[in-house]
This record gives structure tokens, C-alpha cells and sequence, in this order.
């Protein structure tokens, strides 16, 4: 079946660094999208991306579907204590099939 | 507006009994999911109810999983006879009908097995 690879796992960084962080998928995808997981709380959506090359920006979040259809990335900037969490991303092939999220990739900010 | 609300949000049981967890969606949401994510994993799409009918349940494991919206509002999801693999946080979510990429998420039941 389809998977998603996330990486990195996890990272520790300093308040006010930046995040990158990227998922890629050896098959194709046509939706992409970024939730991110509080302890004890379900995922909620950060970004979603629809078109092949798309960058799109949600306050300090900013991020892009890949050309090839296969990969997205995620960056944070300026990042603070709140942004600790898991981000998954989730890729989406048509409007009606499920969503396939990738394993995440664990944030922690050290103040 | 009430998000989506999820019951209980803790559950321990011993192996071979059965579990049931309840979930109510956003009102006026015709799509409704539940999910299972196993730790250190992401969410894993078990079934899918479009109102009341079911849309895609090719990962629910049928001969112990069971799940049914009877009225197209709340939906309950059942394990009979649980499995120690079976031990994950079940996620219910919801979406306007054809809005499968803007779902909502509940906060989840915890189940452990023993």
C-alpha cells in the first residue's frame, strides 16, 4: 500500500530556531496535508496544498507541494514553546479516497 | 461551535472482552471516520460513513471490529473479542459531506489491553 516517509523522526531545537521538516511518498499524491498532534488531543490541520508546486503560508507555518507530485515540506520559523507537538503529514491521490498519514515527525522546543 | 466529542477517553480491559467507544461529530457533518493510530504511528482509516452508510471499511477488521451510525449522527465502534495489538487511541473525525480533505478531529479514546 501506499506509505509515507517523514522525516526527521524528531528534533530538539532552541526557541526562536527554524523548522524544516518533509515527507515523501513513492507514489503519486494530488492533495497534501499538515495537521499537528497535542498530547491527548487528536490532529488538527495546519495547511493543506492542492496544486503541484503550491506554497502556502499560515502565519510562521509555511508549505509546498512538491513538483513531482511525491513530497511536501513544512517549515516553521521563529519557532516557540507552543509548536511542541507531532506534525504528520497526510497525502490525499482523489476527493473521495482516504487519507494516508505518514509516521510524524516529534517537535520539541527547549526554551 | 462544539467540536467533535468522543466517549470514553480512557479505557483499560483485559484481553478477549469486548470494548465499545461512542462518537458524536460536528453537527451538520454527513461524513464521519474512525481511525486507529498505534503509537509512534500516524492515524490508520478504519471505516468510513457517509450519513449512515457505509463509504469504505477495506481496513476494518471485521471479524473483531464492528461499527454502525445507525441514524447518521453518532456512531459507535466496537472490538469483540479484543487482542492485545488492538491496544492504540481510536480517533473519531468529521467533515462536510465531500470535504474528505478538512476533516475534524475528536480527541480520541485510549485503549489499553492487557
Amino acid at each position: 500500500g501506499q506509505q509515507l516517509n517523514q522525516s526527521p523522526q524528531s528534533m530538539f531545537i532552541q526557541e526562536g530556531e527554524d523548522v524544516s521538516m518533509n515527507c515523501t511518498s513513492s507514489s503519486i499524491f494530488n492533495t497534501w496535508l499538515w495537521y499537528k498532534q497535542d498530547p491527548g488531543e487528536g490532529p488538527v490541520l495546519l495547511i493543506a496544498l492542492y496544486k503541484a508546486g503550491e506554497l502556502t503560508s499560515n502565519g510562521r507555518l509555511t508549505a509546498q507541494f512538491g513538483i513531482t507530485r511525491k513530497d511536501s515540506f513544512l517549515n516553521i520559523s521563529a519557532s516557540i514553546p507552543s509548536d511542541v507537538g507531532i506534525y504528520f503529514c497526510a497525502g490525499q491521490l482523489s476527493g473521495n479516497t482516504p487519507l494516508v498519514f505518514g509516521k510524524g515527525t516529534r517537535l520539541s522546543v527547549i526554551a | 461551535e462544539a467540536g467533535v466529542a468522543q466517549s470514553p477517553r480512557y479505557k483499560i480491559i483485559e484481553k478477549r472482552q469486548s470494548v465499545a467507544f461512542w462518537c458524536n461529530p460536528i453537527s451538520g457533518h454527513a461524513t464521519l471516520y474512525w481511525y486507529q493510530q498505534i503509537l509512534g504511528q500516524g492515524p490508520k482509516l478504519l471505516i468510513q460513513f457517509q450519513n449512515n452508510g457505509v463509504v469504505d471499511d477495506s481496513q476494518l477488521p471485521k471479524d473483531r471490529f464492528s461499527a454502525e451510525r445507525l441514524k447518521g449522527v453518532d456512531s459507535t465502534l466496537k472490538i469483540q473479542p479484543a487482542k492485545l495489538e488492538d491496544s492504540a487511541v481510536y480517533l473519531c473525525a468529521s467533515s462536510l459531506a465531500g470535504a474528505y480533505n478538512e476533516q475534524f478531529f475528536g480527541p480520541g479514546t485510549r485503549l489499553t489491553v492487557l
